[in-house]
């Protein structure tokens, strides 16, 4: 049962554009959220994260957005450069077992120079 | 370097044969993970360590899978009588404390490829 869907598999973007990948759970005691980037061969990176007490968390050029009731995230990365090509996954944890974590499928980001 | 390692990067084996998969973590780091990644699948937990504490094994898929972690570093992850469907990815990362939001730290990963 995947509590934590990414519905898009891909998604491609013109350099300088805004990339916005989304992210939907389906477990209401999910209280903190991440992005992680991976690029083949290596790793998943922590990328950004936000707890359940925000709706928005910004660094840099990238911006997670949370609405709790819809139970959607979303990362937007303003503006999109090509480096950003790699696989973004989003990942979820709950208050009674923080130490747990469930990951999407994954969206591959392709950033167009 | 400093980061999560994992050997070895790539195992092919044949179905029935036992492996064994592993990881060194950040020096100092109290909390291990393993996950497994299947093709066009999202990230799996397997298995969860900190420190002294009994590991939560709540996500390993079947009682051919096994973890230890010995002196509190280094994990082995064993898988017993390996079967077509465990092909995967096996990642392993690695935090400070285990809290959850302490960053995890990931290796670059072992695919395995069993025939």
């Amino acid at each position: 049962d995947q509590q934590v869907k990414q519905n898009s598999p891909s998604l491609s973007v013109q350099e300088g554009r805004i990339s916005i990948l989304n992210c939907d759970y389906t477990n209401s005691m999910f209280d903190y959220f991440l992005w992680y980037k991976k690029y083949p061969a290596e790793g998943p990176t922590f990328l950004i994260s936000i707890s359940s007490i925000k709706d928005k968390n910004e660094d840099g050029r990238f911006t997670v957005f949370l609405n709790k009731s819809a139970k959607h995230l979303s990362l937007h990365i303003v503006p999109s450069q090509p480096g950003d090509s790699a696989v973004y996954f989003c990942a979820a944890s709950g208050v009674y077992n923080f130490n747990k974590f469930y990951f999407g499928s994954g969206t591959k980001l392709n950033v167009k120079p | 370097g400093a980061g999560v390692s994992q050997s070895p990067s790539n195992k092919v084996t044949e179905k029935g044969k036992d492996v064994e998969l592993r990881c060194d973590p950040i020096s100092g780091h109290t909390a291990l993970y393993w996950y497994r990644q299947s093709l066009g699948q999202g990230l799996e937990f397997l298995i969860y360590f900190q420190g002294n504490s009994a590991p939560d094994k709540s996500g390993l898929p079947s009682d051919r899978f096994s973890a230890e972690r010995t002196g509190g570093s280094v994990s082995t992850l064993t898988i017993q009588r390996t079967q077509q469907e465990d092909s995967a990815v096996y990642l392993c990362a690695s935090s400070k404390r285990g809290a959850g939001s302490d960053t995890q730290y990931f290796g670059p990963g072992t695919r395995l490829t069993v025939l």
